[in-house]
């Protein structure tokens, strides 16, 4: 049974660009979650998807957008891309009130 | 604000040694409490987690953790640490709102020494 799964696992991105981070989850699992870990940092939330649907989100602009698709898998999209935006992107899957289960996370780099 | 506070920023303990990693949290109710381990460059792993019951609690690689309500924390331990628990740890909490938004601290990175 393969986990939660994450691509690319390294991106680098020039500011202003946009970027789009993609995530499988654990294998029954139909709710989604992003988290931004700055270096140094714990993860910070930025949202949840279930039923492709968002139904939180954290602390963070407009420019963090994402979408699930009907197989429960994800994506976190990043416009205008700003070097504060440098971080691991990490993904959590999990089924109802109960634990999440975090994917290995992609690095991105913006210069 | 709910918040979570890890107040070690850096541990360091000799192979064999005891450990323990404190972790405090701010909230009105009891929330689901957790630890995950970070190795360099990886994703988080579950060690353990609190939902209620018994406020002692086993998890993998014997660790342990205690619920304590009355000083709102949960602090993880392990008797004997191996060079192989060298990573980072991040005690993080759930708001039990119906949603399952995690709170973490900031971690405590602890080094191993031979």
């Amino acid at each position: 049974d393969a986990g939660v799964t994450q691509s690319p696992t390294h991106l680098i991105k020039t500011r202003g660009q946009q970027v789009t981070l993609r995530c499988s989850p654990k294998s029954g699992h139909d709710t989604v979650s992003w988290y931004q870990q700055a270096l140094g940092q714990g993860p910070q939330f930025i949202f949840q998807y279930y039923e492709e649907e968002e139904r939180q989100r954290g602390n963070f602009p407009d420019r963090f957008s994402g979408h699930q698709f009907p197989n429960y898998s994800s994506e976190l999209n990043v416009n205008a891309l700003l070097l504060g935006d440098s971080a691991l992107y990490l993904c959590a899957s999990s089924s109802g009130p109960d634990t999440q289960y975090f994917g290995p996370g992609t690095r991105l780099t913006v210069l | 604000a709910q918040s979570v506070t890890q107040p070690d920023i850096h541990i360091t303990v000799s192979e064999g040694a005891s450990l323990e990693l404190r972790c405090n949290y701010s909230y009105g109710a009891t929330p689901y409490l957790f630890w995950y381990v970070q190795s360099p460059g990886q994703g988080l792993q579950l060690l353990l987690k609190y939902f209620s019951g018994d406020t002692l609690v086993q998890g993998i690689k014997g660790f342990e953790a205690e619920f304590k309500r009355s000083q709102s924390s949960f602090n993880l331990r392990k008797p004997s640490v191996h060079w192989s628990d060298a990573a980072e740890y991040f005690c993080a909490v759930a708001l039990t709102s119906g949603t399952y938004k995690y709170i973490f601290g900031t971690g405590t990175r602890l080094k191993v020494l031979a």
